[in-house]
């Protein structure tokens, strides 16, 4: 069965560049979570989207920001990168109607230098 | 007072003995309760989902849930090393639309020694 994806998986980065990351949901699934999740922490919910607007926002800093986009794939975009912005950033899916399972992609493992 | 309460343990337990993991959620709209696997470095995976009162189970998989005490608990039996892993309690309650933001607990890391 297709699952989430996301690219890139690995990232490097230096102190105020930017990134983008990337997440492809399941296919028919309408709606896209973003979560960041530190060393030793437990996820943290960024933002979702449903049917390309955005549905809910948590605790994403302004210097973040994201959409998606007709074909359901969301970017987040993060800019002025922070040493603290090194974290695993996982996208999750979920179709409408299932009760809030939500389906978790591999993650993106930024590492801010 | 975070709002998804777990054990952070390490919890460690003989290779086929019972598991038992408990959460507790301090918000009671709360509609929906999941237990997620992370390895180290992975992303969750799904284990269980429950959304009324009593017991599920799925395999060597059981989750209990109690909304009276807010309390959520997954049993895992003849536990196996390959079932060593941090164990992560969710949950999430419908605020109206689409809006299913899961909370996560901190985890609890649990060993499974052969």
């Amino acid at each position: 069965a297709a699952g989430v994806i996301q690219s890139p998986r690995h990232l490097i980065k230096e102190k105020r560049e930017t990134a983008t990351l990337k997440c492809y949901p399941i296919p028919r699934h309408d709606t896209v979570y973003w979560y960041q999740q530190g060393p030793g922490q437990d996820p943290q919910f960024l933002i979702s989207f449903y049917e390309k607007m955005q549905s809910d926002k948590g605790s994403i800093p302004d210097r973040f920001s994201a959409q998606q986009f007709s074909d359901y794939h969301s970017e987040l975009n993060m800019s002025s990168l922070e040493l603290g912005d090194s974290a695993l950033y996982f996208c999750a899916s979920w179709p409408l109607g299932e009760r809030g399972v939500q389906f978790f992609g591999p993650g993106t493992r930024l590492t801010v230098l | 007072q975070k709002e998804v309460e777990q054990n952070s343990g390490p919890l460690s337990v003989p290779e086929g003995a019972i598991a038992s993991l408990n959460c507790t959620y301090s918000d009671r709209v709360s509609q929906s309760f999941f237990w997620y696997r992370q390895y180290s470095g992975k992303s969750p995976e799904l284990i269980m989902s429950i959304y009324s009162n009593g017991d599920k189970e799925d395999g060597r998989f059981t989750a209990q849930l109690n909304k009276a005490s807010q309390y959520v608990s997954l049993l895992i039996r003849d536990s196996q090393p390959s079932d060593s892993a941090t164990y992560l309690c969710a949950v999430n309650g419908n605020s109206g639309g689409s809006n299913y933001k899961l909370t996560f607990g901190k985890g609890t890391l649990l060993t499974v020694n052969p």
